[in-house]
């Protein structure tokens, strides 16, 4: 069971906009800046979002991050077929002293 | 380019040892903090190990303390996992990554193609 809890699939048609949560508490997210990954299917993960919202050079602007307490997401918009992937929030645990991921969402593009 | 390459893996007994390693390039290797993170074969991401620029400070996830070892050569640009009594759990492909800290929250920036363990009798 993972620390930080994103729902385990999400879904959406070309062109629309979806968003994927990532829930925690004051240990992590609450106190802590969330980053999310993206990996493709059978490859390493992606930096996709850093520090809650800021998005390395050369990821796209479709892609967004947000934070409000102890939840975090991940909006994509103009949903493309490649961006099919398992993405997956993580953040720094002041309790466990460690690093800790979401479960993963798989995203599935209509 | 930055270029991260894990080898090492392997198929090997429980309880038994394997060591890792992952060469990196296209980078000052020394000045940057180093992980290694798994993911279990259909399951999501699990960090395991950090280690500093100079291997003077390490951190490891409570289930794999006294058992793995985080270590790294800055003047051969490498960065190894020696681990010991090793369990069915720990079967996972073994991912080397760098840490940016120069962005907030200390993500990890770039990553290897990740190496299999996979641990069995």
């Amino acid at each position: 069971q993972s620390v930080l809890t994103q729902p385990p699939s999400a879904s959406g048609t070309p062109g629309q906009r979806v968003t994927i949560s990532c829930s925690g508490s004051s240990s992590n997210i609450g106190g802590n800046v969330v980053n999310w990954y993206q990996q493709l299917p059978g490859t390493a993960p992606k930096l996709l979002i850093y520090s809650d919202n800021q998005r390395p050079s050369g990821v796209p602007d479709r892609f967004s991050g947000s934070k409000s307490g102890t939840s975090a997401s991940l909006a994509i918009s103009g949903l493309q077929s490649e961006d099919e992937a398992d993405y997956y929030c993580a953040a720094w645990d002041d309790s466990l002293r460690g690093r800790v991921f979401g479960g993963g969402t798989k995203l599935t593009v209509l | 380019e930055v270029q991260l390459v894990e080898s090492g893996g392997g198929l090997v007994q429980p309880g038994g040892s394997l060591g890792l390693s992952c060469a990196a390039s296209g980078f000052t290797f020394r000045s940057y903090w180093m992980s290694w993170v798994r993911q279990a074969p259909g399951k999501g991401l699990e960090w395991v190990a950090n280690i500093k620029e100079d291997g003077s400070e390490k951190h490891y996830v409570d289930s794999v303390k006294g058992r793995f070892t985080i270590s790294r050569d800055n003047a051969k640009n490498s960065l190894y996992l020696r681990m010991n009594s090793l369990r069915p759990e720990d079967t996972a492909v073994y991912y080397c990554a760098r840490i940016e800290t120069a962005y907030g929250g200390h993500p990890w920036d770039y990553w290897g193609q990740g190496t299999l363990v996979t641990v069995s009798s």
